[in-house]
């Protein structure tokens, strides 16, 4: 079964830090590029952050310099480092699997909550 | 960054009816458009892609249409189902965005 599984998330004081994580299985992961998206309580969904498949990083404005995104294909995940955080940041965090010839997300986690 | 409104915001409508949704772009983006459903507490779903492309596994009630800024999703039929907030999602530029989405509640 093609499944993406997040961990990481908690309850973190402002400033702090967290590390998610998304682990992938079912399909080769080394092939597809791997998105972070966020939602915030009874809000819109918003794209957080991307890494391709030969490690290049995407990230949106209001998180650029406190997130890092990484993967690590020889464990079929990748991860979402956290520094300096914010209330704004507050959000149920999404890894969705990016399909390059429909470009757009076909396979999504069931989501991690982040309180800050 | 591309700005993507959805109308209506919510809207009301019966088992069997037709339904369109709309989703208009600040700026042309071809047909780089996708359709998400969305459920309370569960993830995403993709219904289509490439503005009109089904996507596998979901039902041809579903159908999407537009190019440049304008798009539209339809719902024939509605379904007890389908009953959900719909997004919809550019992927002509980085960053991708969202509409804000558009709840569709029973009647």
């Amino acid at each position: 079964e093609v499944q993406l599984v997040e961990s990481g998330g908690g309850l973190v004081q402002p400033g702090g830090s967290l590390r998610l994580s998304c682990e992938a299985s079912g399909f080769t992961f080394s092939s597809y590029d791997m998105h972070w998206v966020r939602q915030g309580s009874g809000r819109g969904l918003e794209w957080v952050s991307g890494i391709g498949i030969a490690g290049d990083t995407y990230y949106v404005g209001s998180v650029r310099g406190r997130f890092t995104i990484s993967r690590d294909d020889a464990k079929n995940s990748f991860y979402l480092q956290m520094n300096g955080l914010g209330g704004g940041d507050t959000a149920v965090y999404y890894c969705a699997r990016k399909v390059a010839a429909e470009d757009a997300y076909d396979i999504w986690g069931q989501g991690t909550m982040v309180t800050v | 960054d591309i700005q993507m409104t959805q109308s209506p915001s919510s809207l009301s409508a019966y088992v069997g009816d037709r339904v369109t949704i709309t989703c208009r772009a600040s700026q042309s983006i071809s047909s780089y458009l996708n359709w998400y459903q969305q459920k309370p507490g569960k993830a995403p779903r993709l219904l289509i892609y490439g503005a009109s492309s089904l996507q596998s596994g979901v039902p041809s009630r579903f159908s999407g249409s537009g190019s440049g800024t304008d798009f539209t999703l339809t719902i024939s039929n509605l379904q007890p189902e389908d009953f959900a907030t719909f997004y919809c999602q550019q992927s002509y530029n980085t960053p991708p965005t969202f509409g804000q989405g558009t709840k569709v509640e029973i009647k």
